[in-house]
C-alpha cells in the first residue's frame, strides 16, 4: 500500500514570497500523483496532476509541481504567493496499475500568507 | 454543474442514533468514495465501490455501512453513532483509475 508524507505541517510565508510544499511518497513502479487545495469549510479541488510525461506539471492558479522518480517527490511550489492562497494542501497517490482504485493522501500543509 | 451533491451539510446527532448520508453525483463516474477528514489526519478512506454494484472496504470501516444504490448514488450510514465518528465526511467519485477525484462540499457531524 501505498504512504504520503507532506513533511511541514504549517507553512507561513510573506505576500509575494516564493512557497514550497514537500510530498514524499512511497516507491512503486508506477505512480498517479495529484494536489489539492481545500479552502476553509469547502471540499477539495484539484490543483494539478501528474500522470505521465513531462515532470513539470503546471496547475491552476500559478501553482506547478515537478515529479522525482529517483527521490520519490512531488513538490508544490509557487513564484509569488497571494493571500487567497491561504488554505490547507494535500498530496494524493494512486497506484498506476490497473485495479487500483483507492487514493492515498498526506495529512496536509496549511499555508499561511502574511500580509 | 452539480458535480458531487452531499446532504445533508450539518447535523447533530445523540450517541446511538443512526443516520444515512446522502451522495450523488452527475459525472457518470464509475467509482465512488466516501473519506472522513479528522484535525492532523489528512483524509482517511472509509469505504469505496469500484463500479455499480460492488463495495469495498477502506481504511476506517468500522462503525459504517455503505450502499451503492445504482451508478449516480453512494451512501453511508451510521447504525449506532458514537462520539468517535464526530468528523467532516466527505464524498467523491471519479471516472477511472488514472483520473483524479471530485469532491462534495462534505457534511459535517457531530456526535454528542
Amino acid at each position: 500500500a501505498q504512504s504520503v508524507t507532506q513533511l511541514d505541517s504549517q507553512v507561513p510565508v510573506f505576500e509575494e514570497a516564493p512557497v514550497e510544499l514537500r510530498c514524499n511518497y512511497s516507491s512503486s513502479v508506477s505512480v498517479y500523483l495529484f494536489w489539492y487545495v481545500q479552502y476553509p469549510n469547502q471540499g477539495l479541488q484539484l490543483l494539478l496532476k501528474y500522470l505521465s510525461g513531462s515532470t513539470l506539471v503546471k496547475g491552476i492558479n500559478g501553482f506547478e509541481a515537478e515529479f522525482n522518480k529517483s527521490q520519490t517527490s512531488f513538490h508544490l511550489r509557487k513564484p509569488s504567493v497571494h493571500i487567497s492562497d491561504t488554505a490547507e494542501y494535500f498530496c494524493a497517490v494512486s497506484d498506476g496499475e490497473a485495479g487500483s482504485y483507492q487514493l492515498t493522501f498526506g495529512k496536509g500543509t496549511k499555508l499561511s500568507v502574511i500580509p | 454543474n452539480a458535480g458531487v451533491t452531499q446532504t445533508p451539510k450539518f447535523q447533530v446527532l445523540k450517541t446511538g442514533q443512526s443516520m444515512t448520508l446522502q451522495c450523488a453525483q452527475d459525472m457518470n463516474h464509475n467509482s465512488m468514495y466516501w473519506y472522513r477528514q479528522d484535525p492532523g489526519m489528512g483524509l482517511r478512506l472509509i469505504y469505496y465501490s469500484a463500479s455499480e454494484g460492488t463495495t469495498d472496504k477502506g481504511e476506517v470501516p468500522n462503525g459504517y455501512n455503505v450502499s451503492r444504490l445504482n451508478k449516480r448514488e453512494f451512501s453511508l450510514r451510521l447504525e449506532s453513532a458514537a462520539p468517535s465518528q464526530t468528523s467532516v465526511y466527505f464524498c467523491a467519485s471519479r471516472r477511472r483509475e488514472n483520473q483524479p477525484q471530485h469532491f462534495g462540499d462534505g457534511t459535517r457531524l457531530s456526535i454528542l
